[in-house]
């Protein structure tokens, strides 16, 4: 079974500040690893992802994260928040031998102060 | 269209009413989900249909809710009997299901509210 735990369920950083958002996950096979993002009455969209190759994975939005296999961990991060960046992020595993159906975090909700 | 469409929007129902919710996925992806966004539960999955094959129906909660898929394409979700614990967002995402990994697309959501 696969498990994704995202730490701190708001978080709260000022306009052009580091933003750091935390994910481990557990998964019995490699993982295919994914953050996804949700605007306020809006589906989700998906910032970044990861599967083979190199670790440093960048998605769109300046939004980056690592992959670490020996901490199981997953963290984005964006070097200068803007205001738009307030919203919802999950960050999920895929569950390659069950049809690639994602495992989710509880969310982290970023709040960006001005 | 260009995405993934879900109707209605919004619903809302009386406890012990059944409800149907739809989904249109990206033209050509032969990969459908349906999972299930609510406060107490967080993103679940729910079901997944591929190609001709047979769903995985793993994650449905009860057998009060059932989901088919016509001609490869729309999907619907039903649940009978509805209880107030099944207001949520219902979200719909398809992908292009081949066997390399490809990103899901989800579509806007379906907001349920049992009365």
């Amino acid at each position: 079974a696969q498990s994704v735990t995202q730490l701190g369920s708001h978080v709260s950083v000022s306009e052009g500040a580091l933003v750091l958002l935390r994910c481990n996950y557990s998964s019995s096979v490699p993982p295919y690893l994914f953050w996804y993002v949700q605007y306020p009455n809006q589906g989700l969209q998906l910032l970044l992802k990861y599967t083979t190759g190199a670790t440093l994975v960048k998605g769109i939005n300046g939004f980056e994260a690592e992959f670490k296999k020996s901490e199981t961990s997953f963290h984005l991060t964006k070097p200068s928040a803007h205001m738009s960046d307030a919203a919802e992020y999950f960050c999920a595993v895929s569950d390659q031998n069950a049809g690639n159906m994602l495992t989710f975090g509880g969310g982290t909700r970023l709040m960006v102060k001005p | 269209g260009a995405g993934v469409s879900q109707s209605p929007s919004n619903k809302v129902t009386e406890k012990g009413k059944d409800v149907e919710l739809r989904c249109d996925p990206i033209s050509g992806h032969t990969a459908l989900y349906w999972y299930r966004q609510s406060l107490g539960q967080g993103l679940e999955f729910l079901i997944y249909f591929q190609g001709n094959s047979a769903p995985d129906k793993s994650g449905l909660p009860s057998d009060r809710f059932s989901a088919e898929r016509t001609g490869g394409s729309v999907s619907t979700l039903t649940i009978q009997r509805t209880q107030q614990e099944d207001s949520a967002v219902y979200l719909c995402a398809s992908s292009s299901g081949l066997r390399t990994l490809n990103e899901q697309f989800f579509g806007p959501g379906t907001r349920l509210t049992v009365l």
